[in-house]
């Protein structure tokens, strides 16, 4: 029940932008996205909770296709802060929640 | 508030050896779970609770126990240590209906077995 994510990892200059997938092979509930830096807890990014809904703040914005069972990340622009591994979570129930196993993304000067 | 807070931030195990991890929250959430994270393998679901007295399986149960006998605390038990428990340890908590609403992490815990 664990979403697949691809790239498993990406290496972008400051201003770049990158995409993160994150499918499912179960229809979805909802997404959420988390960032995690190093030694340090997820925090949360955004949820999606309707196929075909669309978020966003700042710079970062996410896609949810219910019917490809799919969601997508965006980061537009970015920043050395954006560094970390991106994690998507899914659920099909309500109460199971599994993660994906991360998109490493690293922003160098 | 303190948010979700976790301890030990650290501990080192013998094998067969019994502890607990201590998670509470000062939210007033319903909705309360532990995660272990492993190289490689992102998080994965240990056990969860949708309120106090409710607690159901993830999606690796085995060898850890919990109980929830009011909202603010859920401890993880682990029965009898052993090397393949090594990991980091994430206690999480949010409104009821866990998927619909932002999860809140605690710093987690490193646990090592030897």
């Amino acid at each position: 029940q664990q979403p697949v994510q691809s790239p498993q990892a990406v290496i972008l200059r400051e201003g770049e932008d990158a995409v993160i997938n994150c499918s499912s092979s179960k229809a979805l509930y909802s997404v959420h996205w988390y960032r995690q830096k190093h030694g340090e807890a997820p925090v949360f990014l955004m949820i999606l909770l309707k196929g075909g809904e669309q978020k966003g703040h700042d710079k970062i914005s996410a896609s949810f296709n219910e019917k490809k069972q799919q969601s997508s990340l965006y980061l537009t622009a970015s920043q050395l802060s954006y560094s970390g591994t991106y994690f998507c979570g899914t659920s099909n129930t309500g109460n199971q929640f599994y993660f994906g196993t991360g998109t490493s993304l690293t922003v160098i000067p | 508030n303190a948010g979700v807070t976790q301890t030990p931030k650290f501990q080192v195990l013998k094998t067969g050896q019994s502890m607990t991890l201590q998670c509470a929250q000062d939210m007033n959430h319903e909705y309360m779970s532990w995660y272990r994270q492993d190289p490689g393998m992102g998080l994965r679901l240990i056990h969860y609770s949708v309120g106090a007295g409710i607690t159901d399986q993830g999606e690796v149960p085995n060898g850890y126990n919990v109980s929830r006998s009011t909202t603010e605390d859920f401890p993880l038990r682990l029965l009898s240590a052993a090397p393949s428990q090594t990991s980091v340890y994430f206690c999480a908590s949010s409104y009821i209906g866990g998927s619909s609403y932002e999860q809140y992490f605690g710093p987690g815990t490193r646990l090592t077995v030897t």
